[in-house]
Order: C-alpha cells, then structure tokens, then sequence
C-alpha cells in the first residue's frame, strides 16, 4: 500500500524557518516525481514545488520562489521542503503528493499524505 | 499562469440527483486535467485525469468531460458518500500547475 506521511509542522514565529518531511512507503521513490501542495484554513488547494526523480528538473511556484526548497533523498524514502522567511499567510496545512504521469508533459497528484500543519504566529 | 474557474462554487442537491461541476482555464490545456475530491480534514483523492479518465476504484457514477479550455465533472446519482468539495487541477507540466477553487457538494 503506497503511503505518504508528513511531519515537521507546527508553530512558528514569523520570519522563521521549518523543514517539512515525507516519508514514503510501498513504493520505490526514486521512480517518480514528487511535490508539495498546501491548503489554508478553509481555503483551497495551491501547487509549491515539484521534484524529478533525479532532482533535475526542480519546479516552484511563482508565489512562494526564494522562499522555498525542495530536496528529496532517494535512499532514505524521503522528500524535504525547506521553508524560510516565513509569514503569517503562510499557515496552512502542508501535503506531499507523488506525480502520476501521463505522457510527458503531464502531472496529476495520485498518493497524497495526511498533510501536516503549519502554523505561522507571533 | 493558467488560471482555473470553478462553477458553482457550492451546489446542494438530492441523493440520486444528477450533478454537474464546471471548471475553466485560463488557457488551452488540452486534456490536462484532473479532478480531486476532498472530505472535510481529509487529504484529496484523485478521481479523474486526462480530463475522462477515471482512477481505478473510483465508482462509476463520476465521469468527467470536456477539452481546451472548458470542463465538466458529472455525479450521475448523488450518493450521501459524495458529500465533499471538489476540485479541478491544470496538469500541464510546462505550465506549472494550478487548483480551481473548489465546489462544495452537500446533500439535501
């Protein structure tokens, strides 16, 4: 069964950093890409980050760029968002999700995790 | 960007009611396009991609239609399990990636 579970959110002051993590089971990471999306309270689903398998094709959104990075470890099952700088409206849940790929050009989030939250407060 | 539009944002129906789901982009998008379902503190389940194909498992009453720039998520006999919101999601690689805004589906 394919599993995907995030951990390293919780409260942070504005300004400061967290490093969220996925770990993946029941599948052989290397094989696919990956990325992160997130969801504010109450609100909808916005794409960050995309990774390749081999890390060489690296993809962020417009909105969050500088901000962000993604990184991911192949032996280890794991994928990695670096997130500084951060703001209030940076309060969301934060979810990995692995790529299903229809040709080549095409990406559809198939495996998601249970997300994990992030908190962004004085 | 592509953006993504969603209609209605909310939509309240019966069970065994028929419901249809809009969605538009910004831009031709071929048929790269997917459809997520999400429950309420629930991560979303994919449910149809490349604009009308349906994820195994997925029950046969949703189907989705449509290419280029206007979409249609269809519930052909709303079950109570369904209660949930919907969204749509551009898949185009080269055009990064992008969530129409949800709609909310209750049961009357």
């Amino acid at each position: 069964e394919v599993q995907l579970v995030e951990s390293g959110g919780g409260l942070v002051r504005p300004g400061g950093s967290l490093r969220l993590s996925c770990v993946a089971s029941g599948f052989t990471l290397s094989g696919y890409a990956m990325n992160w999306v997130r969801q504010a309270p109450g609100k909808g689903l916005e794409w960050l980050a995309y990774i390749s398998p081999s890390r060489d094709s690296i993809y962020y959104s417009e909105s969050l760029k500088g901000r962000i990075t993604v990184s991911r470890d192949n032996a280890r099952n794991s994928l990695y968002l670096q997130m500084d700088s951060l703001r209030v409206e940076d309060t969301a849940v934060y979810f990995c999700a692995r790529r299903r790929a229809v040709g080549v050009a095409t990406t559809y989030f198939d495996n998601w995790g249970q997300g994990t939250l992030v908190t962004v407060s004085s | 960007d592509v953006q993504m539009t969603q209609s209605p944002s909310s939509v309240s129906a019966s069970v065994g009611d028929r419901v249809i789901i809009t969605c538009r982009a910004s831009q031709d998008i071929s048929d790269s396009l997917a459809w997520y379902q999400q429950k309420p503190g629930k991560a979303p389940k994919l449910l149809i991609y490349a604009a009308s194909t349906l994820e195994s498992g997925v029950p046969s009453r949703f189907s989705g239609s449509g290419s280029g720039t206007d979409f249609t998520l269809t519930i052909s006999s709303l079950q109570p399990e369904d209660s949930a919101t919907y969204f749509c999601q551009q898949a185009n690689t080269f055009l990064l990636f992008t969530f129409g805004p949800g709609t909310r589906v209750d049961i009357k």
